[in-house]
């Protein structure tokens, strides 16, 4: 059964660039949109962005300047990249497998999501 | 506006009926997905497309749609049932939307 396994750092100093990767395990990036969302601690969720398997890319408009979303199919694996990190961006990120097809969209499955705390 | 707003708490008894409303101009155009999300762990997909609902999800929950609101119904509501919902949508130029989310608790 295909699963996402994320990793990346979980603690950052202002200004850092936060960079965390996803690894598809057990499917194929053909048809699908590979996701990132975020969660700050005790909030809703928040779409980041994603990239097609052909890699194209869309972004949240309120993090586009920051973030930058990338695919390596040698690897199976996607990442996500956000700069000049604040405290605002503290959140518990998730990457997600997504489909967006005509009037419909989902995210499954989820990776088991990253801790992301940015404190000087 | 490209917001979904949903109920920030609901409570139903064991054994009675929920819904759960997701209401945004979006959602005019797009059907919404719908997730359940239990503390310590990541969202999982229970209803998407008109009433879709992915392999291992109970027949309890179901969606439905109608102008800019779209519904998660509970059926026959159970202890494990407790949990964050959120739905999901996209704006119209394409950009992922998540609702307010809804805390259920089933007494």
């Amino acid at each position: 059964q295909m699963h996402l396994q994320q990793w990346g750092a979980g603690l950052l100093k202002p200004s850092e660039t936060l960079s965390l990767t996803c690894v598809l395990n057990g499917g194929s990036f053909s048809g699908y949109y590979w996701s990132w969302i975020r969660q700050p601690p005790g909030k809703g969720l928040e779409w980041i962005g994603e990239i097609s398997h052909t890699g194209n890319t869309n972004y949240n408009p309120s993090l586009k300047s920051r973030v930058t979303i990338s695919l390596d199919t040698s690897k199976d694996q996607f990442s996500l990249r956000l700069s000049s990190v604040t405290a605002a961006d503290t959140a518990l990120y998730y990457c997600a497998r997504g489909l967006y097809a005509s009037n419909i969209n989902w995210f499954y499955p989820w990776g088991q999501g990253t801790l992301v705390t940015v404190s000087s | 506006s490209s917001e979904l707003t949903q109920d920030p708490a609901v409570s139903v008894a064991l054994g009675q009926t929920v819904r759960i409303t997701c209401q945004g101009d979006s959602l005019r155009g797009y059907y919404a997905s719908w997730y359940q999300q239990k503390p310590g762990q990541a969202p999982v997909l229970v209803i998407y497309g008109e009433n879709n609902r992915p392999s291992g999800i109970p027949d309890r929950f179901s969606g439905s749609s109608s102008g800019n609101t779209a519904s998660l119904t509970i059926t026959g509501s159970q202890a494990e049932d407790e949990a964050d919902y959120y739905c999901h949508s996209r704006d119209s130029s394409g950009n992922g939307v998540f609702g307010t989310g809804t805390k259920v608790t089933v007494l």
